[in-house]
């Protein structure tokens, strides 16, 4: 069956420094992944997206890389700040029309001052 | 602020029963997501509707059901509430039909049934 896979255990990390999260997908071909950050108690805030033919996608202090052939998406934060703590969630999704987004169980960040 | 509107933010009712949850998404937006989302399961979908029509059905109990209004708002119907379905309910809207779409959130419903 369809898996996503992200570290449920918190990642802990020095303002300052590189966050990396980690989203591994089994049996899924997905068109285009997209990563969301969510703070407690409130919906899912869009972030990135990249498509399954783009290897690398930037925007501010955020890059998400995508490698079909390992079936895995990298999402870093570089220059991290306590403001950058929450839950990042990474969905995926096929191409062709209508389709379900799938979500991961997300990864908690925290970045300590 | 993501301009989808979801009511009530809280909901409080007993086993047995049944409730309504409400969702206005995006002004111009045609598609509309249901997730429900509990601590240990994650955000878990539960139905597309896409200008009035459903596109897209993920794991969602035949107590549930849901649709979508020609106004384009939709209700989602929980009915014979057990313990189990108390968790937060997302609702997202979308605008293009299916192709590299970002969802919008609104703040959600948390339900408890007790």
């Amino acid at each position: 069956s369809q898996k996503i896979e992200q570290n449920s255990e918190a990642l802990n990390i020095q303002e300052g420094k590189t966050a990396t999260l980690t989203c591994n997908y089994t049996n899924y071909s997905p068109a285009y992944l997209q990563w969301y950050r969510q703070d407690p108690g409130r919906g899912p805030v869009f972030l990135l997206l990249i498509r399954e033919n783009e290897k690398e996608k930037r925007k501010e202090r955020l890059k998400v890389t995508f490698d079909t052939t390992l079936k895995q998406s990298l999402f870093h934060i570089t220059a991290s700040q306590p403001a950058d703590s929450a839950t990042y969630l990474c969905a995926l999704a096929r191409s062709g029309g209508y389709q379900k987004v799938t979500f991961g169980i997300g990864t908690k960040l925290q970045v300590i001052p | 602020d993501s301009g989808v509107t979801q009511t009530p933010k809280h909901l409080i009712t007993a086993t047995g029963q049944r409730v309504t949850l409400r969702c206005s998404p995006r002004s111009g937006d045609l598609s509309v997501y249901w997730y429900q989302q509990s601590l240990d399961q994650g955000l878990q979908f539960l139905i597309q509707y896409y200008n009035g029509e459903e596109r897209a059905k993920g794991n969602i109990l035949e107590r549930f059901s849901a649709q979508q209004f020609p106004d384009l708002h939709s209700e989602l119907n929980l009915s014979s509430l057990e313990l189990g379905d108390s968790a937060l309910y997302f609702c997202a809207s979308s605008g293009r039909q299916g192709r590299d779409e970002k969802l919008f959130f609104g703040s959600g419903t948390q339900l408890s049934v007790l």
